[in-house]
């Protein structure tokens, strides 16, 4: 196992298209994040799960934003009719405790 | 939001010299936790303190926290080109089921130069 994995690495997509972003957490982890992070600030949470139920979202997930996790394994965070505000990078972790997560590369969006 | 703020901004040292942050955070912690970014890529785990401790070290690195001041500091002794990056401090935060919110601070971009 090689950590956690995203794809795609960089995603451009013009403004009012939906993009989907897939993360490979570590195999042992139950616990899996999504967090945000533009330019020049330190990430932001933006969800919760533990095996497949998604236990806690954050106000900046809008409703154009949902995020699954089927089976307890790999998950998606969907965003529909991207806007530019929507540009950022978006980053998976996962940990078994909560002594620290192992974060992805991320998912870097630019909407144009 | 940001709880935290990461002091100085930026800092640029020689290698061989040793690098000191500080953050400063604004609500009672269970833990505080600092990663490393570097250049467009995803963080990572560099030391946990509990809210129990005052100091913890890791290798070169040397976490200090003060709970009554609601601060911390990173040291990175003998710094090296491989050093620079970005450090973040993040306080966490229990969630329903176990798990942690991470609140990040804004970040010190260490430049180590040769």
């Amino acid at each position: 196992d090689t950590g956690v994995s995203q794809d795609p690495r960089h995603k451009i997509t013009k403004r009012g298209q939906n993009v989907t972003f897939r993360c490979d957490p570590i195999s042992e982890h139950n616990r899996l994040y999504w967090y945000r992070q533009t330019l020049g600030q330190g990430p932001e949470f933006l969800t919760y799960f533990q095996n497949e139920a998604q236990l806690e979202k954050s106000r900046l997930l809008s409703d154009r934003f949902s995020a699954e996790r089927p089976k307890g394994s790999f998950s998606t965070l969907e965003i529909q009719r991207t806007e530019q505000g929507d540009s950022a990078m978006y980053l998976c972790a996962s940990s078994p405790n909560r002594d620290g997560y192992t974060f992805g590369s991320g998912t870097r969006l630019t909407v144009v | 939001s940001q709880q935290g703020e990461e002091d100085p901004q930026a800092l640029s040292i020689q290698e061989g010299e040793n690098a000191t942050m500080n953050c400063s955070y604004k609500t009672s912690i269970n833990n505080l936790q600092w990663y490393r970014q570097n250049s467009g890529r995803g963080l990572v785990h560099l030391i946990l303190i509990r809210s129990n401790e005052r100091e913890k070290h890791s290798g070169r690195l040397r976490v200090t926290l003060d709970t009554s001041k609601k601060s911390s500091s990173l040291l990175i002794t003998a710094s090296r080109a491989a050093d620079t990056a970005s450090y973040f401090c993040a306080t966490d935060e229990t969630l329903t089921g176990g798990g942690n919110k991470l609140t990040f601070g804004t970040g010190t971009q260490l430049k180590v130069e040769l």
